[in-house]
């Protein structure tokens, strides 16, 4: 199975502050790689998928970028409701893996 | 919009059958992958496998021995069942449409629409 490391583990920032997750895979998967935000109780939300594409009707300060084995998912000015735990996923070699997931905590 | 709803019981005993339903509303399950997936409490995601509307499937691995995924077109429905239930397959269950494309022209686009997500306790 491909590996999927995220960091860090856990981030705390303030409100409008530029926040910046990185997932690394074990080994190239392309572009094939989604992001998705999870706030306690609920299920994931996909974000970004192929690497740098946003999802429809989620935010424009989410952004991400990346390919081969290394991936940026950005948020350009952290809000409130972006406090949150993020996921990287792989979807380039069976079976799809995920990241350990980066928390965003308030500061 | 399409919307996901899993339903099945809350609680199963260990060695015995977790079974639960997705149940697809607002669209057709034809055209996509239709997943599940599994959240331990305070961990982190595992893909279980999918199916496609078509009935074929995959399974991750570490579950194939156990795992079984099918699909009711008619009723707009995927099924899981896992078999020899232990205490580690208590977790968050959801199921979720997955976008991809085999092949040449291969492509991944994530998981899109998610159910709300349904906990299974395996417990005597």
């Amino acid at each position: 199975d491909i590996q999927m490391t995220q960091s860090p583990s856990s981030v705390s920032a303030s409100v409008g502050d530029r926040v910046t997750i990185t997932c690394r895979a074990s080994q190239d998967i392309s572009s094939w790689l989604a992001w998705y935000q999870q706030k306690p109780g609920k299920a994931p939300k996909l974000l970004i998928y192929a690497a740098s594409s946003l999802q429809s009707g989620v935010p424009s300060r989410f952004s991400g970028s990346g390919s081969g084995t290394d991936f940026t998912l950005t948020i350009s000015s952290l809000q409130p409701e972006d406090f949150a735990t993020y996921y990287c996923q792989q979807g380039n070699s069976f079976p799809p893996t995920f990241g350990g997931g980066t928390k965003v905590e308030i500061k | 919009q399409v919307q996901l709803q899993e339903s099945g019981p809350g609680l199963v005993k260990p060695s015995e059958t977790l079974s639960l339903t997705c149940t697809v509303s607002g669209g057709s399950i034809s055209s996509y992958y239709w997943s599940w997936i599994r959240q331990p409490p305070g961990k982190g995601l595992e893909w279980i496998g999918y199916i496609y509307y078509s009935g074929s499937t995959n399974y991750n691995p570490s579950l194939k021995s156990r795992v079984t995924i099918s699909v009711d077109t008619s009723k707009n429905q995927f099924s899981l069942k896992l078999s020899s239930v232990t205490a580690a397959d208590t977790a968050v269950y959801y199921c979720a449409r997955e976008t991809a494309a085999a092949g040449r022209d291969y492509y991944y686009y994530g998981m899109d629409v998610w159910g709300q997500g349904t906990t299974v306790t395996v417990s005597s």
